[in-house]
């Protein structure tokens, strides 16, 4: 089992859906949650970051952190075809190794 | 600033071959972190190199090695290639602001081994 699970999707929403993203993950080590945004032929780049449970807001993204579940997601409002891209989750315990979800893939139609 | 530069942006090898990839992080940043992304495997870290020291390692076979200059540019290694090495690598430089930790991702080299 990996350390952290992503749907891959594809998720395919029309521009003005609210979009969920979201990771399980299982080590309860895990402090700092960051979401990733991967455009085609790009690097990631950061979009999110959170430490331990608790929400932050930014713009049209929200992150969520739910550490009792082992449960991450990021919210995105009034998506844009320019959010087309791959989103990745990840997360460590401090200034070890990042572990990253596959990453799903995201679609958004005009 | 310039961002994290990696050259070169395309390779195609044959197995058995071996292959350097190099990385320039933004300036004055010390962290180099390398990751192999694939799609069914999605990014894997490689190791990290902080002032030309490793200083964290993933679990990929010896034929992976890396180093790091003192002007913090990194080159990593493969060795033998296979198959399976085929793969977008990309390098990161990992900075803390505020107790933020943020990795400033390269582009990427995309190796295509035969």
């Amino acid at each position: 089992q990996k350390e952290v699970e992503q749907d891959p999707g594809p998720l395919s929403v029309p521009e003005g859906a609210i979009v969920s993203l979201n990771c399980t993950y299982s080590n309860s080590a895990f402090q700092y949650f960051m979401w990733y945004r991967q455009y085609s032929r790009k690097g990631p780049e950061l979009l999110m970051y959170t430490y331990s449970s608790g929400n932050k807001e930014d713009g049209r993204f929200t992150a969520q952190v739910d550490k009792s579940s082992k449960y991450i997601s990021l919210f995105i409002r009034d998506s844009q075809p320019s959010d087309s891209a791959t989103y990745l989750c990840a997360m460590n315990r401090g200034t070890d190794k990042l572990i990253f979800g596959t990453g799903t893939r995201l679609q958004v139609f005009p | 600033k310039a961002g994290v530069t990696q050259t070169p942006r395309y390779l195609i090898k044959t197995r058995g071959q071996q292959v350097t990839l190099s990385c320039s992080p933004i300036s004055g940043h010390r962290s180099v972190s390398w990751y192999q992304q694939t799609p069914g495997q999605g990014l894997q870290f490689l190791f990290e190199y902080f002032s030309e020291t490793q200083r964290n390692k993933g679990n990929f076979p010896g034929r992976f090695s890396g180093r790091q200059f003192s002007n913090s540019r990194s080159e990593m290694n493969v060795s033998t290639l296979e198959l399976g090495d085929s793969a977008l690598y990309l390098c990161a430089s990992r900075i803390w602001v505020g107790g933020q930790e943020t990795q400033y991702f390269g582009p990427g080299t995309r190796l295509l081994v035969l």
